[in-house]
């Protein structure tokens, strides 16, 4: 089965940086892209941007463009999704999600809560 | 603002039918396969309906997925309290080169 999962919630203050890990299983790493999405409080789905597990190539979202890196490991099967100069407006879910590029997102993961308070 | 235009909140009976609408354009929903998620409160989305109208084996036949020119829309049939959720539409966007999400429609069973 496919499997896709995330590291735990995590605090921090304004300014600072938070790096979330999404662990896959289930399928071959290489053939699919992984696509990361987040949710603030009672709002919608935004997409974040995607990066390929086939070769590291990513497109991120302009509302993070210049904040967000997204890498991979593929001796461990791990996405990492690194955003800095957090903001109170980060505050959000995180989630990554399997994804064929134009297909869109299949399976997700549980979703990473971050907390940005000073 | 989302991308993808979705009505803020559907209702229906149980076994009732209820249809939820996604707008979009020709370089979203017109070009795309539409894709239609399930959100049960504090749980991450779930693939519902892929490529306008498919059906993972594990989702009821209740829920069916269509679209036309640059609207889609998701239809569930024989209505349950469990399908009270949030519903998300998502496409890929051309100019993006990303993917694209409605606002998302709270679905309550009445």
């Amino acid at each position: 089965q496919v499997h896709l999962v995330q590291s735990g919630a995590q605090v921090k203050k304004p300014g600072a940086s938070v790096k979330v890990s999404c662990k896959v299983s289930g399928y071959s790493f290489m053939n699919y892209d992984i696509t990361w999405v987040r949710q603030a409080p009672g709002q919608g789905l935004e997409w974040m941007g995607w990066i390929s597990g086939y070769n590291a190539k990513t497109n991120y979202a302009q509302s993070v463009h210049g904040r967000v890196t997204m890498t991979t490991d593929t001796s461990t099967s791990t996405v990492f999704m690194e955003l800095r100069s957090l903001r109170s407006d980060d505050t959000a879910v995180y989630y990554c999600a399997r994804s064929l590029r134009r297909d869109g997102p299949d399976y997700w993961g549980q979703g990473t809560l971050v907390t940005v308070s000073s | 603002q989302s991308v993808l235009t979705q009505p803020p909140s559907a209702s229906g009976t149980p076994g009732q039918r209820v249809t939820i609408s996604c707008s979009g354009s020709w370089s979203t929903i017109g070009n795309n396969y539409v894709n239609w998620y399930q959100q049960l409160p504090g749980t991450a989305p779930k693939l519902l309906i892929y490529r306008n109208d498919e059906r993972p084996s594990e989702v009821p036949d209740r829920f069916s997925g269509s679209k036309s020119g640059t609207s889609a829309s998701l239809a569930i049939s024989g209505l349950r309290s469990e399908d009270e959720a949030d519903y998300y539409c998502g496409s890929w966007d051309d100019s993006l080169s990303g993917q694209v999400f409605g606002g998302g429609t709270k679905l309550t069973v009445l």
